[in-house]
């Protein structure tokens, strides 16, 4: 069965390094999306992005974040300068289309730490 | 604001009994409610979905019920399995055009032996 992959499963950075989270949607879906879950709370919504372009962005997502879809597999999530309390877990998902029932399918996570 | 709420925060039971969860939101307007099973240090997977228009949907041993005049939902689990223990996430989609999922903080279910 199709799945959504993210890669690595831990990343562990000092405070201010960049990092880049990789997700590779499942390949015949067109929206993709970046959450995250600080330990202990709800999910959070980011980012969506459709046809090469963001789509809707959270007010987390500041200009620290940048998204990606530098091929035709690979959607990425990067942190310019990475702050304690990024410290999360970040899931990938992926939906077939935007429709009301389209089922957002979720990737494993990264767990981010930020030292 | 669109909130979405669930109790308790977490519940222990013992293997083979039955439990329910709840939800309660203030999402609006209301496009639809999943509900998604979380194992620990994986993403949410959905069991169930949904609309205005129904009361009660099953999915094997998990059923969801939703009321949409109270704006709760409830999750029963029946002859509860160790592979039951995970968080059980509420998530609303709101009707408006992009149709924002919002997540319930989850409930953390334990079954013990």
């Amino acid at each position: 069965e199709p799945e959504v992959t993210q890669t690595p499963s831990h990343q562990v950075t000092q405070m201010g390094q960049e990092v880049i989270l990789r997700c590779v949607p499942i390949s015949n879906h067109l929206y993709f999306y970046w959450y995250r879950q600080i330990l202990g709370q709800k999910v959070e919504f980011l980012v969506s992005f459709y046809n090469n372009e963001i789509s809707e962005k959270s007010e987390i997502f500041d200009d620290q974040f940048s998204v990606e879809r530098p091929d035709g597999s690979n959607f990425t999530l990067k942190i310019r300068s990475t702050k304690l309390e990024d410290s999360a877990m970040y899931f990938c998902a992926s939906s077939e289309g935007r429709g009301r029932y389209n089922e957002q399918f979720f990737g494993p996570g990264t767990r981010l730490t930020v030292l | 604001k669109n909130q979405v709420e669930q109790s308790p925060q977490s519940l222990i039971i013992l293997e083979g009994k039955n439990c329910t969860l709840q939800c309660n939101y203030t999402v609006s307007p209301f496009s639809n409610l999943r509900w998604y099973k979380q194992d620990t240090g994986r993403g949410p997977v959905s069991l169930t979905i949904m609309t205005f228009s129904e009361n009660t949907k099953s999915n094997g041993r998990y059923t969801a019920t939703l009321d949409a005049d109270t704006k709760q939902s409830s999750l029963h689990i029946t002859a509860s399995q160790l592979s039951d223990s995970a968080s059980y996430i509420c998530v609303v989609r709101d009707g408006g055009s992009q149709g924002n999922l919002i997540f319930g903080k989850g409930t953390k279910l334990s079954v013990k032996p």
